[in-house]
């Protein structure tokens, strides 16, 4: 398998649940991206991780956690979420060259 | 102030005709990239085309080509003879700093264009 891919790509969750989604890259890039695309608003940049360690955070609620164990892998643990945050996360990849930014399918979250 | 605008919030277009998507951008940074995405109702993002700063010539690639006027702040994408599977959302993004040593960064997207096109 090639490319970025999130599983899972659907969720529905209580506001209670505990949930996390899952973020693997095959292209060998070492930075990896939490992007929220949320209905009638532009993508908005949630996490970067370079080389596994965490480099900006758009200040996002902590409900979101995200976690970075490996250059192939990223998640996003989510914890007491509210109906707001539903929307769609992607999750993207780059390399070092800074002109590339691939992105994956994206699980298409439900907070109810 | 938004750093990324498209004012073009939908568009229709007869197949086979030639399409242009607007994106203005700003930025006090020498050194940045414009990146166009497009994003089909299954909602992956799919790279299309890249332009940085400095690069002397307008990027293409394939039936897509990238309208960069820097003066202007502008970076309109142009698909030619455009086809049915076209139809998507399409979205202007911008990276600041690129080559600065700053480590990864993320995009900044515009709003996106609704594009429809019709047979």
């Amino acid at each position: 398998e090639t490319g970025v891919t999130q599983t899972p790509r659907h969720l529905v969750m209580g506001m209670t649940n505990k949930k996390s989604l899952k973020c693997e890259q095959h292209l060998g890039h070492n930075a990896m991206y939490w992007y929220k695309q949320s209905a009638k608003k532009p993508l908005e940049l949630m996490f970067v991780y370079s080389l596994e360690e965490r480099v900006e955070n758009n200040s996002v609620p902590s409900r979101f956690s995200p976690e970075c164990p490996n250059s192939s892998h990223l998640f996003l643990h989510l914890h007491t979420l509210q109906p707001e945050d539903s929307a769609l996360y992607l999750c993207a990849s780059g390399p070092a060259s800074y002109n590339e930014q691939f992105f994956g399918p994206g699980t298409r979250l439900t907070v109810l | 102030a938004q750093k990324i605008t498209q004012t073009q919030p939908g568009m229709f277009v007869q197949e086979k005709e030639a399409v242009t998507l607007d994106c203005t951008y700003d930025t006090s940074d020498p050194s940045y990239g414009l990146f166009w995405y497009k994003q089909p109702s299954s909602g992956e993002m799919i790279f299309l085309i890249y332009q940085g700063s400095y690069d002397q010539q307008n990027a293409t690639e394939g039936r897509y080509s990238l309208n960069f006027q820097k003066a202007r702040k502008s970076a309109n994408l142009v698909i030619s003879a455009s086809q049915l599977g076209d139809s998507a959302m399409y979205f202007c993004a911008m990276r600041e700093g690129i080559g600065s040593g700053g480590g990864a960064d993320g995009l900044t997207f515009g709003k996106g264009t609704h594009l429809i096109i019709q047979p």
